[in-house]
This record gives C-alpha cells, sequence and structure tokens, in this order.
C-alpha cells in the first residue's frame, strides 16, 4: 500500500518570496514516480512537476522545484518567487509500480495563499 | 489540443436515482481514470481503464457503482441508486500509458450533488 502525507492544512506566503510545501510518502515499491498537482478554486488539476524514484537529480519546471530525499521519503515542493496566482490547493501524489492499476495516490493537500 | 472533457458539469439528483458521468479522454491516450473528490478531501482513486478493460476494480465503493469504456476512449461512470454520501467531484483522468513517469491530465470535473 502506499501512502502520501500533507502535513501543512494551509500555508501562507508573501508574494515574491519562495515557499516549501511538505510532502512525506511512504511505499514498499524499488520504483515509482513522485508528482504535484495544482488545484486553483476553478477545481481543474493541473500537473506541475514529476519525479522518478531514480532519477538522480532533483526535477525543476520554471519556478517548481522538487526536493526529493530518498532516504527520508521526501518529496517537497519549492516555489520561487510566489505570484499571487498561485493561490490554490497543492496535492502531492505518487504512483507505484506493484498492482495492475498504475493509479495515483493522493495526500490531503495543502492551501497556499500567497499575500500582496 | 483538447483536454479531457467531462459532462454534465454539474449534477443535481434526487437520493435513489441513477446518474450517468461521461469522460472524453485526450485522443490517444490509452489509460482513463476516474476519481472522487469529497469536498475539502483529495482525490479517491475508483477505477482504472487500459484500453477498454479495467484490471482493477477494488477502487470502486460499493457495487452501485461500475463504469465502461467502449472503443478505447470515451468512459461512463454510472452510479444506481445514489445516496447522500455520493455527493463529490468526479474527476476523470487520461495519460498516455500508465507507466509512472506519465502524468496524468485531469478534466474539469463532474460535480454531483444528491438531494
Amino acid at each position: 500500500a502506499q501512502k502520501i502525507t500533507q502535513t501543512q492544512p494551509g500555508m501562507f506566503v508573501q508574494e515574491k518570496e519562495a515557499v516549501t510545501l511538505d510532502c512525506t510518502y511512504d511505499t514498499s515499491d524499488q520504483s515509482y514516480g513522485l508528482f504535484w498537482y495544482k488545484q486553483p478554486s476553478s477545481g481543474e488539476m493541473i500537473f506541475l512537476i514529476y519525479q522518478g524514484s531514480y532519477d538522480e537529480q532533483n526535477a525543476t519546471e520554471g519556478r517548481y522545484s522538487l526536493n526529493f530525499q530518498k532516504a527520508r521519503k521526501s518529496a517537497n515542493l519549492v516555489i520561487s518567487a510566489s505570484q499571487l496566482g498561485d493561490s490554490a490547493m497543492y496535492f502531492c501524489a505518487m504512483r507505484g509500480t506493484s498492482g495492475s492499476a498504475r493509479q495515483l495516490t493522493f495526500g490531503s493537500g495543502t492551501q497556499l495563499t500567497v499575500l500582496p | 489540443g483538447a483536454g479531457v472533457s467531462q459532462s454534465p458539469s454539474n449534477k443535481v439528483t434526487e437520493k435513489g436515482k441513477d446518474v450517468e458521468l461521461r469522460c472524453d479522454p485526450i485522443s490517444g491516450h490509452t489509460a482513463l481514470y476516474w476519481y472522487r473528490q469529497s469536498l475539502g478531501q483529495g482525490l479517491e482513486f475508483l477505477i482504472y481503464f487500459q484500453g477498454n478493460s479495467a484490471p482493477d476494480k477494488s477502487g470502486l465503493p460499493s457495487d452501485r457503482f461500475s463504469a465502461e469504456r467502449t472503443g478505447g476512449s470515451v468512459s461512463t461512470l454510472t452510479i444506481q441508486r445514489t445516496q447522500q454520501e455520493d455527493s463529490a467531484v468526479y474527476l476523470c483522468a487520461s495519460s498516455l500509458a500508465p507507466l509512472d513517469s506519465y502524468e496524468q491530465y485531469f478534466g474539469p470535473g463532474t460535480r454531483l450533488t444528491v438531494t
């Protein structure tokens, strides 16, 4: 079984500052993928970034980077230079390689509010 | 190109009625997923299709829930004898293939309200 834990129900950050959203995971799979999605108030799920368990480098996509610490089983999302439009719910998710479903297992999310 | 589409966007139904929710995945995506998101919660996996077959139906919460996919494309999620606890947003996602490196693209969801 896989589990994702996001311990920050809500976070505040000042515009233009960086913020780290925490994510820890638990899995017995040797190979797995970690994802971050953004869900604005409009409801759509927007893919942000992906990290493979065997990737040696931390993933980066524009202002998003994933701080992957495999031994600690953490995959924190770092947003640099926060913008007002970054205010949204952020979900960490993982997909393992065992079983046939290959579904994403999601955490409970972190509500990020960017302050002007 | 066109993303994942879902219809209807909103559905209000009376308790005990049946509902059908539709998902049109991105063209060429072989994997299709249904999730449910209750208010203020994360996403709960329901079912996954590879092509037209569903290898794992264990995520469906009860036998009132069923889903099918035809022609490797459109999928329908059916909820029979709806209950108030079925009220949620039902999200559909598709990906190129069920590999862990492929991200899932989500549709806008169907908000189901059972009164």
